[in-house]
């Protein structure tokens, strides 16, 4: 199964400023998924990130909050940014690589505390 | 929205004791996965039932599907220490089935 890079696994940060998480993945995807688990909840989906196009985000996130790029079928960022405290939680990144009915492989997680 | 939901929130157990988690969803689906995390981590892909199948195993574990109560159970048999986790269910979704909705989880100690 794939294998996914994911960094940073934590950061503190000061309102009002911006972090970019990276996930690398050591093969080629089409699909990669960002999600979000705000504290002591289960996950939700922010958006879905293709290679050439512009992320598909879901109801309560914006592309201005949460900026993603995809230059490539290995890689994507997530961009947190104008942060709050509420925006403190764990994001994670995923990929599908079988189709429908095989598993997903999640990065490891990043845990972001804004302050 | 979460597609599922899971009981019970929380369970204490003592390790060699059996774990059964719940899982409740809404809509029609093609498949059920469960998914293990530790600490806040990443999560783990346990095992992956498909609607047509009753029942799947992997090792100490065993999953039900019941698709006509649109639920399902994960069963860990001989609990240990290390299975001290997080458990969620979760369901493809979206107009091509690829994303996923999760159950709000439970968390699962298991005492030495």
């Amino acid at each position: 199964s794939a294998v996914i890079s994911q960094k940073p696994s934590r950061d503190i940060c000061q309102r009002g400023t911006s972090l970019t998480i990276q996930c690398q993945v050591d093969s080629q995807v089409t699909m990669m998924f960002w999600y979000r688990q705000q504290p002591g909840q289960s996950l939700t989906l922010i958006a879905t990130a293709n290679q050439g196009s512009e992320a598909t985000y879901e109801s309560g996130f914006v592309i201005d909050k949460f900026p993603i790029s995809r230059p490539n079928l290995t890689f994507s960022t997530l961009t947190v940014s104008n942060m709050s405290p509420e925006d403190s939680s764990i994001y994670l990144c995923s990929v599908q690589e079988q189709g429908s009915n095989y598993g997903y492989t999640f990065g490891s997680g990043t845990r972001l505390t804004v302050v | 929205s979460q597609q599922g939901e899971e009981d019970p929130q929380a369970l204490s157990i003592q390790e060699g004791e059996n774990a059964t988690m719940n899982c409740s969803y809404k809509t029609s689906i093609n498949n059920l996965q469960w998914y293990r995390q530790n600490s806040g981590r990443g999560l783990v892909h346990l095992i992956l039932i498909r609607s047509n199948e009753r029942e799947k195993h992997s090792g100490r574990l065993r999953v039900t599907l019941d698709t006509s109560k649109k639920s399902s159970s994960l069963l860990i048999t001989a609990s240990r220490a290390a299975d001290t986790a997080s458990y969620f269910c979760a369901t493809p979704t979206g107009y091509a089935g690829n994303m996923l909705t999760f159950g709000g989880g439970t968390r699962l100690m298991v005492k030495p």
